[in-house]
């Protein structure tokens, strides 16, 4: 069974830092693109950032280029999420999400709640 | 950045009634190489990780019951349920994958009339 844990979120002053993982089992990890997605309360889906199954490629939202880093250890089944710089509008529920062999992503994780406030 | 616009916002449809649900992108997402169109739809009911539904506009995942349908080519999409379940409450995205930065619809809401 495909699975996906989030793990890291929590309450962080805004400026502050948050490195979010995602641990996944039952599936091949280094064959897969991965993603990060996020949501923030009451609103719509918003993705963040992709990394190819060998860290080839990567890309980031606007939003967050220059503060947020994706990255993976393939090794390890992991997938991070290292964020830097947090704003208030950076509060959500963090989802990491495997690419399917449709290309956009099919399995997700129940995610890990951010909240960026003083 | 391609823009997605579903319409509408919110829906209410009778049990046993089709829902349909529409997405227009601000570009194409097909890819003429391989004539496939980049669009994907999700079902989010609250509380939950959203669920991929379709894919390539038109591809049932394994699972999806067959009242759930996709269409569309090039700019213009639509799912349809056929006939509408109590357990298809929730909120539905469309989402383009042809380039990045990715980008999702704002969500309709489906609900029971």
């Amino acid at each position: 069974e495909v699975q996906l844990v989030e793990s890291g979120g929590g309450l962080v002053q805004p400026g502050g830092s948050l490195r979010l993982s995602c641990a996944a089992s039952g599936f091949i990890f280094s064959n897969y693109s991965m993603n990060w997605v996020r949501q923030a309360p009451g609103k719509g889906l918003e993705w963040l950032s992709y990394i190819r199954s060998t860290s080839s490629s990567i890309y980031y939202a606007d939003s967050v280029k220059g503060r947020f880093t994706i990255s993976r250890d393939n090794a390890k089944n992991s997938l991070y999420l290292q964020m830097n710089s947090l704003r208030a509008e950076d509060t959500a529920v963090y989802y990491c999400a495997r690419d399917s062999y449709g290309d956009c992503p099919d399995y997700w994780g129940q995610g890990t709640l951010v909240t960026v406030s003083s | 950045d391609i823009v997605m616009t579903q319409s509408p916002d919110s829906l209410a449809v009778s049990l046993g009634e089709r829902a349909t649900i529409n997405c227009k992108s601000s570009q194409s997402v097909l890819y003429t190489y391989n004539n496939k169109n980049y669009l994907a739809w999700y079902q989010q009911k609250p509380g939950q990780p959203p669920r991929l539904l379709i894919y390539w506009a038109s591809t049932r995942e394994p699972g999806v019951p067959d009242r759930f349908s996709g269409s569309g080519s090039g700019t213009d999409f639509t799912l349809t349920i056929s006939s509408l379940q109590a357990e298809d409450v929730a909120v539905y995205y469309c989402h383009q994958y042809y380039i990045t930065p990715r980008t999702f619809g704002q969500g309709t809401k489906l609900e029971i009339k």
